[in-house]
C-alpha cells in the first residue's frame, strides 16, 4: 500500500525558515518524480515544486522560486521541501504527491494527508 | 505559464442529474489533464488522466472528453458521494490546477 506521510508543518514567524519532510512507502520511491502541491485555507490547490525520479529536474512555481528548494534521498525515501524567507502568503496545508507513471512527468495518482504551515508574527 | 480555468465556481445538482463541468487551458495541453476530487479535509483524488482514462477504482459514471484547450468532466448520474470538489490539472508544461468546482446538493 502507497502511504506518504508529510512532517515538519508549524508555526513560523515571516522571515523564518522551515523544512518539510515526506516519508514514502509501499513503492519503489526513486522510479518517481514526487511534488509538493500547497492548499491556503479555504482556497484551491497550488503546484509549488516537482522533482524527477534522479534529481535531474526541478521545477517551481514562480511564486516560490528562489526561496523554496526541493530535494530527496532516495537511500531513505524521502522527499523534502526547505522553505526560506516565508511570507504570510505561504500559510498553508502543503500535501506530498507521488507521480502515476515512473520515469515521466505524469499527474499524481497519490497524496499523503498533509502538513500545515502557518506564517504569522 | 499555462492558465487553467474551470466553470462553474459553483454548480447546485440533485442526485440523479446528469453534471458537467468545464475546464479551458490557456494554450493547447494536447491530451495532458487530469480531474481530481477532493472532499473537506482530505487529500485530492486521481479521477481521469490523459483527458479521457479512467483511473482505477473510479465509478464508470465519471468520464472526460477533450483535447487542446477545451475538456469536460461529466458525472453522469450525480450521487450522494459526489458531492464535492472538482479540480482540473494540466501537466503538459510544468503542472497547473484549475481553481475548482464546487459541486453541491441543490
Amino acid at each position: 500500500e502507497v502511504q506518504l506521510v508529510e512532517s515538519g508543518g508549524g508555526l513560523v514567524q515571516p522571515g523564518r525558515s522551515l523544512r518539510l519532510s515526506c516519508a514514502a512507502s509501499g513503492f519503489t520511491f526513486d522510479d518517481y518524480a514526487m511534488h509538493w502541491v500547497r492548499q491556503a485555507p479555504g482556497k484551491g490547490l497550488e503546484w509549488v515544486s516537482g522533482i524527477s525520479w534522479n534529481s535531474g529536474s526541478i521545477g517551481y512555481a514562480d511564486s516560490v522560486k528562489g526561496r523554496f528548494t526541493i530535494s530527496r534521498d532516495n537511500a531513505k525515501n524521502s522527499l523534502y521541501l526547505q522553505m526560506n524567507s516565508l511570507r504570510a502568503e505561504d500559510t498553508a496545508l502543503y500535501y506530498c504527491a507521488k507521480v502515476a507513471r515512473a520515469y515521466s512527468s505524469s499527474c499524481f495518482d497519490y497524496w499523503g494527508q498533509g502538513t500545515l504551515v502557518t506564517v504569522s508574527s | 505559464d499555462i492558465q487553467m480555468t474551470q466553470s462553474p465556481s459553483t454548480l447546485s445538482a440533485s442526485v440523479g442529474d446528469r453534471v458537467t463541468i468545464t475546464c479551458r487551458a490557456s494554450q493547447s495541453i494536447s491530451s495532458w489533464l487530469a480531474w481530481y476530487q477532493q472532499k473537506p479535509g482530505k487529500a485530492p483524488k486521481l479521477l481521469i488522466y490523459k483527458a479521457s482514462s479512467l483511473e482505477s477504482g473510479v465509478p464508470s459514471r465519471f468520464s472526460g472528453s477533450g483535447s487542446g484547450t477545451e475538456f469536460t468532466l461529466t458525472i453522469s448520474s450525480l450521487q450522494p458521494d459526489d458531492f464535492a470538489t472538482y479540480y482540473c490539472q494540466q501537466y503538459n508544461s510544468l503542472w497547473t490546477f484549475g481553481q475548482g468546482t464546487k459541486v453541491e446538493i441543490k
